[in-house]
């Protein structure tokens, strides 16, 4: 079945460490998103890539980083410079800009700062 | 840039029918998309509007309205398992591959 992968499920992590989160999809899908969620909040859009090694900011990029090597993964690197990470981090796919651009999520990820 | 707003909660019956609004202020439109999400899940697809006027799909609807910068998502024959947060999004113009969220509108269904 084709999907969005993402993990770890549940991530801890200390104050002034670095953590990635994977994400990886075999839709076939050309564009990725990163998403972050908080409590009784909507989803704001953190960096996306509509082509293999590009990829553009978001509204809220910063303490984030991210990379596109292959088609099929997108991990979002959460660094020390973020300074209130704790939240749900949802990763999705598009066709692309070509299409209706209906995003495909992951079931998500969810971090805690310790 | 984008503003969306969207009712924070709402509470209907079972088998009643609801109308969740979306208003909306861009800088530049290119079609609005509702999905609905479960509590610790993730968001799914439910619908998408570019054009003005009513799209049935079931026991869901979706209006759109672009002169009023308007859309509401109707819910028919409402079940328990509709209880969810329903977010509505708007797709950027300039750059087609970027949508915007609102916070979502929570809906409890109750028996």
């Amino acid at each position: 079945d084709g999907g969005i992968t993402q993990s770890p499920k549940y991530l801890f992590r200390k104050e002034g460490q670095n953590v990635t989160l994977s994400c990886e999809q075999n839709l076939n899908h050309d564009a990725m998103y990163w998403y972050r969620q908080d409590p009784g909040q909507g989803l704001r859009l953190i960096y996306y890539s509509q082509i293999v090694n590009d990829f553009q900011k978001g509204d809220i990029a910063e303490g984030y980083s991210v990379s596109r090597e292959k088609k099929e993964s997108f991990p979002l690197t959460v660094t020390s410079a973020q300074k209130n990470p704790t939240a749900f981090y949802l990763c999705a796919s598009s066709i692309g800009s070509r299409g209706a651009n209906v995003l495909t999520f992951g079931a998500g990820s969810r971090l805690t700062v310790l | 840039g984008q503003n969306i707003d969207q009712p924070t909660e709402m509470t209907a019956t079972e088998g009643a029918i609801v109308q969740i609004n979306c208003t909306y202020q861009t800088s530049g439109f290119n079609g609005l998309f509702w999905y609905q999400q479960h509590a610790g899940e993730a968001p799914t697809f439910l619908s998408y509007n570019v054009l003005d006027g009513l799209e049935e799909k079931g026991r869901f609807s979706s209006f759109l309205s672009r002169s009023k910068g308007y859309s509401y998502l109707l819910l028919k024959e409402l079940q328990m398992k509709d209880s969810a947060s329903y977010l509505c999004a708007v797709r950027d113009r300039v750059n087609a591959g970027k949508s915007t969220f609102g916070d979502g509108t929570t809906l409890t269904v109750k028996p």
